[in-house]
């Protein structure tokens, strides 16, 4: 079955610790993105990716890095500068780029740095 | 600033009633409109999108689009206890999908 698969589903980290996030798509989708949600808050893109070896940063990069080196995989890496990395990360993927195309989602990975 | 404004409840309705859910909007230009699904520690599922003015129906779902006067809005008929989630709006205000703005979500409980 086609979809997107992130790992691991939880995540515990000590502060200070970089951390990557999994996330690989088989629905031969172009454009992938990272996006985190806190509690009673909307989701906020962290990068999005719409062709291999190339990304753009959203509205909260800070403290994040990414790869797209296969149009498959998008890796999120939650580094130490992030002041506040708990919270529940999300991976999407659209056909395309545009406007028009809905994104799907992973089904996340819950993130607790203490 | 690019804001999508949707109530964030909880909206009670009793089963089998008709379900409003609200969204506005801040850019006047905004292209596309996506309404999510998503159940208390899940992920988004994508509902339905609409692009033009006016309904769109998609089985107990209808969205509705009036970009006059910023609004976009979904009803649930027939709610069932099941529809019971958090309902996210999403707005894309142009260029590709990292322009896509997600409101904070409306909590629906569908009482039995």
């Amino acid at each position: 079955d086609g979809g997107i698969t992130q790992s691991p589903k939880y995540l515990f980290r000590k502060e200070g610790q970089n951390v990557t996030l999994s996330c690989e798509q088989n629905l031969n989708h172009d454009a992938m993105y990272w996006y985190r949600q806190d509690p009673g808050q909307g989701l906020r893109l962290i990068y999005y990716s719409q062709i291999v070896n190339d990304f753009q940063k959203g509205d909260i990069a800070e403290g994040y890095s990414v790869s797209r080196e296969k149009k498959e995989s998008f890796p999120l890496t939650v580094t130490s500068a992030q002041k506040n990395p708990t919270a529940f990360y999300l991976c999407a993927s659209s056909t395309g780029t545009g406007v028009f195309s809905p994104l799907h989602f992973g089904n996340g990975t819950r993130l607790t740095v203490t | 600033q690019k804001e999508v404004e949707q109530n964030s409840g909880p909206l009670s309705v009793p089963e089998g009633a008709i379900a409003s859910l609200n969204c506005t909007y801040s850019d006047r230009g905004s292209q596309s409109f996506f309404w999510y699904r998503q159940y208390s520690g899940k992920s988004p599922e994508l509902i339905m999108f609409i692009y033009s003015n006016g309904d769109k129906e998609d089985g107990r779902f209808t969205a509705q689009l009036n970009k006059a006067s910023q609004y976009v809005s979904l009803l649930i008929r027939d709610s069932q206890p099941s529809d019971s989630a958090t309902y996210l709006c999403a707005v894309n205000y142009g260029g590709s999908q990292g322009n896509l703005i997600f409101g904070k979500g409306t909590k629906l409980s569908v009482k039995p």
